[in-house]
């Protein structure tokens, strides 16, 4: 079975900030790790996935993730925040056809 | 090309009452699946369809719950009879196979209100 944990239910950033968003997983086999964004009132939107191939991952948005085995973890990362990143984000994990997503860190960006 | 579409986008309903979600995926997309999303949560699956036929439901609150994606193409999510811990958002995503692999795009979601 799989599963997320996302440290931090709310995160705030000033803007030009480095945004650093956590992410564990958990997993008996080999993980596709996921980031998703909502922005309010919207679906998620996928920033970036690691499927076993290079272990730092680049997304949309400036946004990247990089998958550390030894610490079971895929933090999401963004060098300097921009206030159109204020929303929710999603870590999700998947072993095959079963994605299983943590329960979100809201982002917060102050001028 | 068209995203995922879902309607109604809200819908508030007195308990006992049954309701309705709709949801046409992105055209040539194979599998389909039916979330909740609770207040402050991440998104629960509660049901995947590869075509026509339901891969996965063991999440599906089968006693009040029931989908159906008729031709494998358009699909209905209904609670039957809603009960207040209903109230949530309920997001329809699809995606071109079912493996996992392949990012799966959400529609905007239908939020249910049940009073």
């Amino acid at each position: 079975a799989q599963s997320v944990t996302q440290l931090g239910s709310h995160v705030s950033v000033s803007e030009g900030a480095l945004v650093l968003l956590r992410c564990n997983y958990s997993s008996s086999v080999p993980p596709y790790l996921f980031w998703y964004v909502q922005y309010p009132n919207q679906g998620l939107q996928l920033l970036l996935k690691y499927t076993s191939a290079a272990t730092l991952v680049k997304g949309i948005n400036g946004f990247e993730a990089e998958f550390k085995k030894s610490e079971t973890s895929f933090h999401l990362t963004k060098p300097s925040a921009h206030m159109s990143d204020a929303a929710e984000y999603f870590c999700a994990v998947s072993g095959g056809n079963d994605m299983r997503f943590g329960a979100g860190t809201r982002l917060t960006v102050k001028p | 090309e068209a995203g995922v579409v879902q309607s109604p986008r809200y819908k508030i309903i007195e308990k006992k009452q049954p309701v309705a979600f709709w949801c046409n995926p992105i055209s040539g997309h194979n599998t389909l699946y039916w979330y909740r999303q609770n207040l402050g949560q991440g998104p629960e699956l509660l049901i995947r369809y590869e075509n026509e036929e339901a891969v996965d439901d063991s999440q599906l609150p089968k006693d009040r719950f029931s989908a159906e994606r008729l031709k494998g193409v358009d699909s209905t999510l209904k609670i039957q009879p809603a009960e207040l811990g209903d109230s949530a958002v309920y997001l329809c995503a699809s995606s071109l196979d079912g493996t996992g692999l392949d990012e799966q795009f959400f529609g905007p979601g239908t939020r249910l209100t049940v009073l």
